[in-house]
C-alpha cells in the first residue's frame, strides 16, 4: 500500500534557526512528490515538484531534495512569515490520485 | 487573475440536507479534483475529472456527488447519506492529472 509520512509533526524555530522537514514515502513508482504550503483557513499552496532522485529546488529560504525513499525540505533562516503547515504528497505510477502526507506544522518565534 | 474559486466559503447543513458546494476555476485546466481535510488527517480524494462528462470515485466517495458538464465547473453535492460531513472541503485543477495540483481556499461545512 501507498504510503506518505510527514515528520517531525510540529516544529518549533527561532527566527535564524535552519532545520529540515522529512517526508518518507512507499509507492509503487513515483511519477512525481510534490511539496504544498497551508496557511491555516486557506487552500495548499504549490512549491516544488520533484520528478527524481537527485533532484533539487530551490526558493527563497526553502530548498526541496529527493532520494529514492525520501524527500527534504530544507529551511534556511527562517522568518517568522514561514510559519505554516507545510505538506508533501506523492502521485505513484498507478492511478491519478496524490497520495497527502499529514503535514509538518512549523512555527517561528522572533 | 487565473485561479480557482470555492464558495461559499462557511456553510452549514440541517438533518437530512443536500448541500452543494460550488468550484471554479479560469485556468483552462482539463483536471479538476474534490479533497476532504480532517483536523491530524491528510487530505482525502472524494471524487476528480479528468475531462468534461467524465469523474472518478476517489477513495471516500460514499455519500458524494459531482457533475461535470462545464470544464470551468465542478461543483461537489454533499448528501444526506453523508453521515459525517463536517471537515474543510478543498478543490483542486490541474493541466493534467501529473502536473502539479493548484487549489482554492475551500468551503467549511459543518452540521446545525
Amino acid at each position: 500500500e501507498d504510503q506518505v509520512t510527514q515528520s517531525p509533526e510540529a516544529l518549533r524555530l527561532q527566527e535564524g534557526e535552519s532545520s529540515s522537514l522529512n517526508c518518507s514515502y512507499t509507492v509503487s513508482g513515483l511519477r512525481g512528490l510534490f511539496w504544498y504550503r497551508q496557511d491555516p483557513g486557506k487552500g495548499p499552496e504549490f512549491l516544488f515538484t520533484l520528478y527524481s532522485a537527485g533532484e533539487e529546488k530551490e526558493k527563497e529560504r526553502l530548498k526541496a531534495t529527493l532520494t529514492k525513499k525520501e524527500s527534504f525540505l530544507h529551511i534556511t533562516a527562517p522568518k517568522p512569515e514561514d510559519s505554516a503547515t507545510y505538506l508533501c504528497a506523492v502521485h505513484p505510477n498507478s492511478g491519478y490520485a496524490l497520495n497527502f502526507g499529514k503535514g509538518t506544522s512549523l512555527l517561528v518565534t522572533p | 487573475d487565473g485561479g480557482i474559486t470555492q464558495s461559499p466559503k462557511y456553510l452549514f447543513r440541517k438533518e437530512g440536507q443536500n448541500v452543494t458546494l460550488s468550484c471554479e476555476q479560469n485556468l483552462n485546466h482539463d483536471a479538476m479534483y474534490w479533497y476532504r481535510q480532517d483536523p491530524g488527517q491528510g487530505l482525502r480524494l472524494i471524487y476528480y475529472s479528468q475531462i468534461v462528462n467524465d469523474f472518478q470515485k476517489g477513495d471516500i466517495a460514499e455519500g458524494y456527488s459531482v457533475s461535470r458538464e462545464k470544464k470551468e465547473s465542478f461543483p461537489l453535492t454533499v448528501t444526506s447519506a453523508q453521515k459525517n460531513p463536517t471537515a474543510f472541503y478543498l478543490c483542486a485543477s490541474s493541466i493534467a492529472t501529473n502536473q502539479p495540483q493548484h487549489f482554492g481556499d475551500g468551503t467549511r461545512l459543518s452540521i446545525l
